[in-house]
């Protein structure tokens, strides 16, 4: 089955600096790559997400890009602010237009960003 | 919209006891699953539904049993809890992307 690598767990950087977070994965058949964002006491929600025929998304201050021949997928966070502390989870599925997959999380970063 | 709602938002079981914990979305969503939260261990995917009648197993199954009779709701029940079974239980339902998260439900397991 699917197994899903995030490095590194813990990330700290200081204000307006960039943060990156990588993961790779094992299934070659995995198509759709979501990253969530878990705050403090709250649930995870998606806060970016790529597909296999992209490789690269950008959503104001963060990106995701995506190598499907070294199954890697990377989220960067540009000019980080204090809000952005919080726990960060890559995940990956093989999803279809009829059907859908089980997702897959990584173990997680908790991203600190020091004022 | 309430999104997707769990309960008992906190729970405390003694070892061997049995219950159930809730999940419900009013989104029509197919896929719906259930994940325990545990410090470094990131989300691990326990049972997971494609839709009303099929349910799969997920990375850790093992203890827990699911169902599904309806799109709206995706129950999880422990059969007999452990104190391993220790953790924060999230449901979550989507459309084949983006999956929306309940609340979570905090187990304790004496």
């Amino acid at each position: 089955g699917e197994n899903v690598e995030q490095h590194p767990s813990t990330l700290s950087v200081q204000e307006g600096d960039s943060a990156v977070i990588k993961c790779t994965y094992s299934d070659s058949a995995s198509n759709y790559f979501p990253w969530y964002k878990q705050e403090l006491g709250k649930r995870p929600q998606l806060i970016i997400d790529i597909r296999s025929n992209v490789g690269e998304k950008k959503d104001q201050r963060i990106a995701v890009t995506l190598n499907k021949t070294a199954k890697h997928f990377s989220l960067h966070i540009t000019e980080t602010q204090p809000e952005d502390s919080a726990v960060y989870f890559c995940a990956a599925s093989t999803t279809k237009k009829t059907s859908y997959d089980k997702v897959i999380f990584g173990p997680g970063t908790s991203l600190s960003v020091i004022p | 919209n309430a999104g997707v709602t769990q309960t008992p938002k906190f729970q405390v079981l003694k070892t061997g006891q049995s219950m159930t914990l809730q999940c419900a979305q009013d989104m029509n969503h197919e896929y719906m699953s259930w994940y325990r939260q545990d410090p470094g261990m990131g989300l691990r995917l326990i049972h997971y539904s494609v839709g009303a009648g099929i349910t799969d197993q997920g990375e850790v199954p093992n203890g827990y049993n699911v169902s599904r009779s309806t799109t709206e709701d995706f129950p999880l029940r422990l059969l007999s809890a452990a104190p391993s079974q220790t953790s924060v239980y999230f449901c979550a339902s989507g459309r084949g992307d983006e999956q929306f998260f309940g609340p979570g439900t905090r187990l304790t397991v004496l």
